[in-house]
């Protein structure tokens, strides 16, 4: 299956935003969707884990759900700064275990 | 605190081979799988390895299925990928990452390195 992201987003400080990850076959919960951050010049890392879960040290600003309608999880983050842009994937894995990543997406904040 | 340090990349000619190192700090190495993660530049993040906690499973993304192949040193702390039959294609940041389990079931990754290039050109 894949997991299709929109290219870009953009929002402004202090406003939220929304980045979806449609599952193309399968069921969305049938396995966990973890979000990782890509910010230039640093190592990635992982903002949300198994679907809705913030590692520690991550602000609560960021959040993931997952909506069996629209077969996707999504990832909100919300009181933008300059600092959250970055490129955002999403990921999960097949039934054999393989990993699968979403496209990217870059957040713009304006 | 917990670091994962990539090295070994460059520029390599296309058919030539290279191994690339990850050393991991801040955490007991041996208990936890681990993961090679690349981007070429301007695309997305690809899966490319894993290698459980002990060494006893490794399984490859099918873009380099029998030309690279992952191991590792719990002795020396340390993660490797070697590169054979290197193609522009393999152009990439190579990142190591490790999984928040053992024997990676379900993969996920909670720390990550900085990545080292790899440029496969003549």
């Amino acid at each position: 299956f894949m997991l299709t992201q929109p290219h870009s987003v953009s929002g402004s400080p202090g406003k939220t935003i929304t980045i979806s990850c449609t599952r193309s076959s399968g069921n969305i919960a049938s396995n966990y969707v973890q979000w990782y951050q890509l910010r230039a010049g640093s190592a990635p890392t992982t903002v949300i884990f198994e679907d809705n879960q913030r590692p520690s040290g991550v602000p609560d600003r960021f959040s993931g759900s997952i909506d069996s309608s629209s077969n996707s999880a999504s990832l909100t983050i919300s009181g933008l700064t300059t600092e959250d842009e970055a490129d955002y994937f999403c990921q999960s894995n097949d039934l054999s275990n393989r990993v699968v990543f979403g496209g990217g997406t870059k957040l713009t904040v304006l | 605190q917990v670091q994962l340090v990539e090295s070994g990349g460059g520029v390599v000619q296309p058919g030539k081979s290279l191994r690339l190192s990850c050393a991991a700090s801040g955490f007991t190495f041996s208990n936890y799988g681990m993961h090679w993660v690349r981007q070429a530049p301007g695309k997305g993040l690809e899966w490319v390895a894993v290698i459980w906690y002990d060494g006893s499973y490794q399984y490859y993304g099918d873009s380099v299925k029998g030309r690279f192949a992952i191991s590792r040193d719990n002795s020396k702390n340390t993660l490797f990928l070697q590169m054979d039959s290197l193609t522009a294609d393999d152009t990439a940041v190579y990142y190591c990452a490790r999984d928040s389990r053992k024997s990676t079931v379900p993969p996920r990754f909670d720390w990550w390195g900085q990545g080292t290039l790899v440029t496969v050109s003549s």
